[in-house]
């Protein structure tokens, strides 16, 4: 069966220090991937999507970037994080062939 | 471009009631269509989806949901709640064509409380 990780859980940040976030799928091969910034636990932003390996798409400008450096592993990152990019990250992957995304738990960051 | 509106922010019910939880949808094409549902501080589970097909779908935990293409909404319903159904339900939707293939797009979410 198909897992999603994502790590870490919490994460507090001063203010212009770097971000790395992970996701990693396993059970599954070239998996679109997703990530969705949930703000004040209501709607979903997408953010970052990509359908294969070093391919990524933008939905938003902003102060992150995201890699896909392997198949199954998909990178959410910031050079300095501004206090607007505190929330709820989140990873999803859906299989190409497929319709549904499924979510992985989530990563909460503070920027203080 | 597509887009989802759920126009009620709480929905509130007594356990054993039926629920319904409103989503409508504007897509240029087709729809493909979602509901998922998000407990505190977890990601999203998929519940059920629309792709073709027979109007009334059904999925995990008791739920269903229409699809009324003239109306253009994807209503979630229940025939009786469980406390254990208080959550966070976001409806999604998908054009099958265009520029938004691919990608979807959610709703803000409908907080449902389940009263014992």
């Amino acid at each position: 069966s198909q897992t999603i990780h994502q790590w870490p859980a919490t994460l507090v940040q001063p203010v212009g220090s770097p971000l790395s976030l992970e996701c990693t799928v396993e059970g599954t091969s070239n998996p679109n991937l997703y990530w969705y910034r949930q703000a004040a636990g209501r709607g979903l932003q997408l953010l970052f999507y990509s359908v294969g390996i070093g391919q990524i798409s933008s939905e938003v400008p902003q102060n992150l970037s995201a890699s896909r450096p392997q198949d199954r592993q998909f990178i959410l990152s910031s050079k300095k994080l501004l206090l607007s990019d505190s929330g709820f990250y989140l990873c999803a992957w859906r299989a190409a062939a497929s319709y549904e995304q499924y979510f992985g738990p989530g990563t909460r960051l503070t920027v203080t | 471009a597509q887009s989802v509106a759920q126009p009620e922010d709480q929905v509130n019910v007594a356990e054993g009631n039926p629920l319904t939880v409103k989503c409508t949808y504007s897509v240029s094409g087709n729809p493909y269509l979602f509901w998922y549902v998000q407990y505190p501080n977890r990601g999203l589970q998929f519940l059920l989806k629309y792709i073709t097909g027979d109007n009334l779908v059904k999925g995990s935990y008791g739920f269903e949901a229409e699809f009324n293409k003239s109306q253009t909404s994807f209503h979630l319903k229940k025939p009786s709640a469980l406390v254990s159904d208080s959550a966070l339900y976001f409806c999604a939707v998908r054009d099958i064509r265009g520029a938004g293939a691919g990608k979807s797009t959610f709703g803000d979410g409908t907080t449902l409380t389940v009263k014992p």
